[in-house]
């Protein structure tokens, strides 16, 4: 079926270090990907997106990387910080068609100072 | 950026009863908004998703006659949970989007316990 998933569901790393998160997705026809923070008892909180018409992206100490080739989109953190501790989700639709956002299971980042 | 509150943040209300949730786009006029469930260290799953004036789409599983959901305007759409049951008890966001392109803003989320 349609389906995001995540390669490994914890994280846990020091402050400082460059963190990489992993995401695999199942649908080819999806041509938007959203990658989403989300603090306990929070809402989701939009991190950053990329469209399949571009492999990198990248915003304020985070970039997102997407390989249409093995469907796999990655985001990493550097100098990761313990307030970048947190779940995250990507999450994939198809752009044109503003179809809801499929979300896969969640990473839970922990980050020690 | 844009902000979409909901309210209330969390209720608790015994078995039976309904509960009425409010999402609102506050600097922003949504067409569409969706509704999503999330149970403890779960992903969100899409309940419906709601065009302003329109009825809502509802997903596989999710019974439109125990979760209404109205979008009477373009900042406002509710979930009411109709006769709740424990096993309603879940953590519910709210989600708004200005166009089909434009990127989705969550809501906070409310925290439904049901006794």
């Amino acid at each position: 079926g349609e389906s995001v998933g995540l390669h490994l569901p914890t994280l846990s790393v020091q402050e400082g270090d460059n963190s990489i998160i992993n995401c695999a997705y199942s649908n080819s026809a999806s041509d938007y990907f959203i990658w989403y923070k989300q603090e306990s008892g929070k809402g989701p909180q939009f991190i950053i997106d990329i469209r399949s018409n571009m492999d990198k992206r990248q915003g304020q100490r985070v970039t997102v990387l997407l390989n249409k080739t093995v469907k796999h989109l990655s985001l990493q953190i550097a100098a990761t910080q313990p307030g970048d501790s947190a779940v995250y989700f990507c999450a994939e639709s198809l752009y044109q068609a503003g179809t809801a956002l499929i979300f896969g299971k969640g990473t839970t980042l922990s980050v020690s100072s | 950026g844009a902000v979409v509150s909901q309210h209330p943040s969390w209720v608790i209300c015994k078995s039976g009863t309904s509960v009425k949730i409010e999402c609102r786009s506050l600097d922003f006029q949504a067409t569409t908004m969706f509704w999503y469930r999330q149970f403890p260290k779960q992903s969100l799953m899409l309940m419906a998703t709601s065009n302003e004036g329109s009825k809502a789409t509802y997903e596989q599983g999710v019974e439109k006659d125990k979760f209404l959901i109205n979008h009477a305007s373009l900042t406002l759409s509710t979930l009411t949970v109709t006769s709740a049951h424990p096993e309603d008890s879940s953590f519910y966001i709210c989600s708004a989007q200005a166009g089909a392109t434009d990127t989705q803003y969550f809501g906070p989320g409310t925290r439904l316990t049901v006794l």
